[in-house]
């Protein structure tokens, strides 16, 4: 088993859609949560971080966090055709360890 | 935040000719640094990781003598894909973490003719 799961997609919504992202994990030590975004050919560049549990928000972006149930999600409200990219989860644990999903990629249709 | 510089973005060269890309921590200083390969609409996959003063911890299946790291100082790590062949083409990326959060170059595309 993968120390993070995420669904590789692809995703396809229409422009103002709510978009939900997900990711689960099987290590109960992990403490701290990010989200990348990643344009294609570019570098990932961080959106969303978050230590422990809870709700994290940030302009149309929401970061939740549930570690009872080892479950993160990325939710983008009013979605926007410049929010097409890949968005990686990642995780990292006290010591520094990082890991991180595949990566779902998402296309906002205009 | 943590700004990762690398350097070039771009590089095209002939097969048996060798690459050096640079990982630069701008404001920050990293004793550790990552080196990812990433396929095209594939996740990063961790090639090594760069340790300041001293060798680099290889993944497995990545070749040392092919993919030379060098973190002569804390603020910049090297990787030289030596003899460059056509399957070596890919986007490769490097990161370094300040605060728990890994921050990432903008990535080097490397294409073998």
């Amino acid at each position: 088993q993968k120390e993070v799961e995420q669904d590789p997609g692809p995703l396809s919504v229409p422009e103002g859609a709510i978009v939900s992202l997900n990711c689960t994990y099987s290590n109960s030590a992990f403490q701290y949560f990010m989200w990348y975004r990643q344009y294609s050919r570019k570098g990932p560049e961080l959106l969303m971080y978050t230590y422990s549990s809870g709700n994290k928000e940030d302009g149309r972006f929401t970061a939740q966090v549930d570690k009872s149930s080892k479950y993160i999600s990325l939710f983008i409200r009013d979605s926007q055709p410049s929010d097409s990219a890949t968005y990686l989860c990642a995780m990292s644990d006290v010591g520094n360890q990082f890991y991180f999903g595949t990566g779902t990629s998402l296309t906002v249709i205009p | 935040g943590a700004v990762v510089s690398q350097h070039p973005s771009r590089v095209i060269c002939k097969s048996g000719t060798s690459v050096k890309i640079e990982c630069r921590s701008l404001d920050f200083q990293a004793t550790t640094m990552f080196w990812y390969r990433q396929f095209p609409k594939q996740s990063l996959m961790l090639m090594a990781t760069s340790n300041e003063g001293s060798k680099a911890t290889y993944e497995q299946g990545v070749e040392k003598d092919k993919f030379l790291i060098n973190h002569a100082s804390l603020t910049l790590s090297t990787l030289t894909v030596t003899s460059a062949h056509p399957e070596d083409s890919s986007f490769y990326i490097c990161s370094a973490n300040q605060d728990r959060v890994s921050n990432f170059g903008a990535g080097t595309r490397l294409s073998v003719l």
